[in-house]
């Protein structure tokens, strides 16, 4: 079975700058997909950033970008320029292309990074 | 605007009854999720549905019951028969089952007491 670890249940960063969040998964399938959710204090989930396992290109969006190592099973997030709004927990999640059906479709989660951004 | 809603956000109910969250969509989406989350804890699977008139256990889905009768709307029910009903759930939509996005509405927090 696939899990994914997050060993930093808080972190925090002082206002513009930057921070890395470390996740670490099992898996023994070769093709599968990565992502970061973010939940801010309303508790709703938002997708961060995604990233297909057969792209050796990080994923980037905006201020935030991975540092994906399929050979280490490493998937960190690196948010740059840190921003007050920036303050939530963090989930790293895996998912299996889902091709064969049954609960491959299923989200599998970490057990979250708490970050707080210091003015 | 596209979107998840799910209500109530907060929900009481007294030991031995059952209730039923709601989760609608507006994205068009065909594939629908109920995730289950505990303090401390990433999320967990419980119903998921592919298709209208289909759904499928997840991995945590004893005491709880799903219908998928309309595309927009997966209702999940958490029977008596949930022994720790009290959590955070949050329902999730992606276009299709093999898409790997999937959205999540703002979430409802049952306590049973």
């Amino acid at each position: 079975a696939q899990t994914v670890t997050q060993s930093q249940p808080e972190m925090s960063v002082q206002e513009a700058e930057t921070v890395t969040l470390s996740c670490t998964y099992d898996t023994s399938e070769s093709d599968y997909y990565l992502f970061w959710y973010k939940q801010p204090p309303s508790r709703q989930m938002i997708l961060v950033i995604r990233q297909e396992a057969y792209k050796q290109q990080n994923a980037t969006e905006n201020r935030f970008s991975v540092n994906f190592q399929k050979a280490a099973k490493s998937f960190s997030l690196k948010i740059s320029d840190s921003q007050l709004g920036d303050a939530a927990m963090y989930f790293c999640a895996y998912r299996r292309p889902g091709l064969s059906g049954g609960s491959n479709y299923k989200l599998t989660f970490g057990k979250g990074t708490l970050l707080t951004v210091n003015p | 605007d596209g979107g998840i809603t799910q209500s109530p956000k907060y929900l009481f109910r007294k030991e031995g009854q059952n209730v039923t969250l709601s989760c609608e969509q507006n994205l068009n989406h065909d594939a629908m999720y109920w995730y289950r989350q505990d303090p401390g804890q990433g999320l967990r699977l419980i119903y998921y549905s592919q298709i209208v008139n289909d759904f499928q256990k997840g991995d945590i889905a004893e005491g709880y019951s799903v219908s998928r009768e309309k595309k927009e709307s997966f209702p999940l029910t958490v029977t008596s028969a949930q022994k720790n009903p009290t959590a955070f759930y949050l329902c999730a939509s992606s276009i299709g089952a093999r898409v790997s996005e999937q959205y999540f509405g703002p979430g409802t927090r049952l306590t049973v007491t």
